[in-house]
């Protein structure tokens, strides 16, 4: 049971980059899913919410506009396209599953995405 | 939005001691989570709706509390145990964490 982030690297602002989950060894199509970032020494920051079906999204008012979430329920894929990035976005990225008790029950172990000029 | 205050932000202990951290909401909520974090890994679960520990964590982690008030007990700290630890909520349409209390020696 694992969740694999990619995509991260370093990117101008004003750019954009889309990054990548793969999930295994679960039912992928069965669980919502979260991006939850954290910035260098800092705290977890929650980013966006997919339903299991993909028909609902929720997103933190930080990223509105700017970030999209999306999955791919038969290739159990989950991606998250980040445009118009600003050096505050800088952080690493995890792919986080919902749990069953309003938790988040397994995460990736991150990639990170470095927003400079 | 509701927000999450975590006290203190760091704890200063030694190992074999008791260790009690404190997750305050700014309204009523009806479940939350506890999650460690060790330097350069994810978060992991350690306790789910308040009191509940995830599985294959250790019985020395407790959690307590509900409406505003919650806490994380370590009832005698491992070496191992020496980490932050954050809160967490989820809302209707989101999920809030609080800032993190660090343990260390």
């Amino acid at each position: 049971v694992q969740l694999v982030e990619s995509g991260g690297g370093l990117v101008q602002p004003g750019g954009s980059l889309r990054l990548s989950c793969a999930a295994s060894g679960f039912t992928f199509s069965r669980y919502g899913m979260h991006w939850v970032r954290q910035a260098p020494g800092k705290g977890l920051e929650w980013v966006t919410f997919i339903r299991s079906e993909g028909n609902k999204e929720n997103y933190a008012d930080s990223v509105k506009g700017r970030f999209t979430i999306s999955r791919d329920n038969p290739n159990q894929m989950l991606y998250v396209q980040l445009n118009s990035l600003r050096v505050d976005d800088t952080a690493i990225y995890y792919c986080a599953r919902d749990g069953p008790n309003y938790d988040i029950d397994l995460w990736g172990q991150g990639t990170l995405v470095t927003v400079s000029s | 939005e509701i927000v999450l205050t975590q006290s203190p932000g760091t704890l200063s202990l030694s190992p074999g001691e008791r260790a009690t951290l404190s997750c305050r909401a700014s309204q009523s909520i009806t479940s939350l989570a506890w999650y460690q974090q060790k330097p350069g890994q994810a978060p992991r679960l350690l306790i789910y709706r308040a009191s509940s520990r995830a599985t294959g964590i250790p019985d020395r982690f407790s959690g307590s509390g509900s409406g505003t008030d919650f806490t994380l007990t370590i009832s005698r700290l491992e070496p191992e145990d020496f980490a932050v630890y954050y809160c967490q909520q989820r809302g209707f349409s989101s999920v809030t964490f609080g800032q993190g209390t660090k343990v260390e020696i």
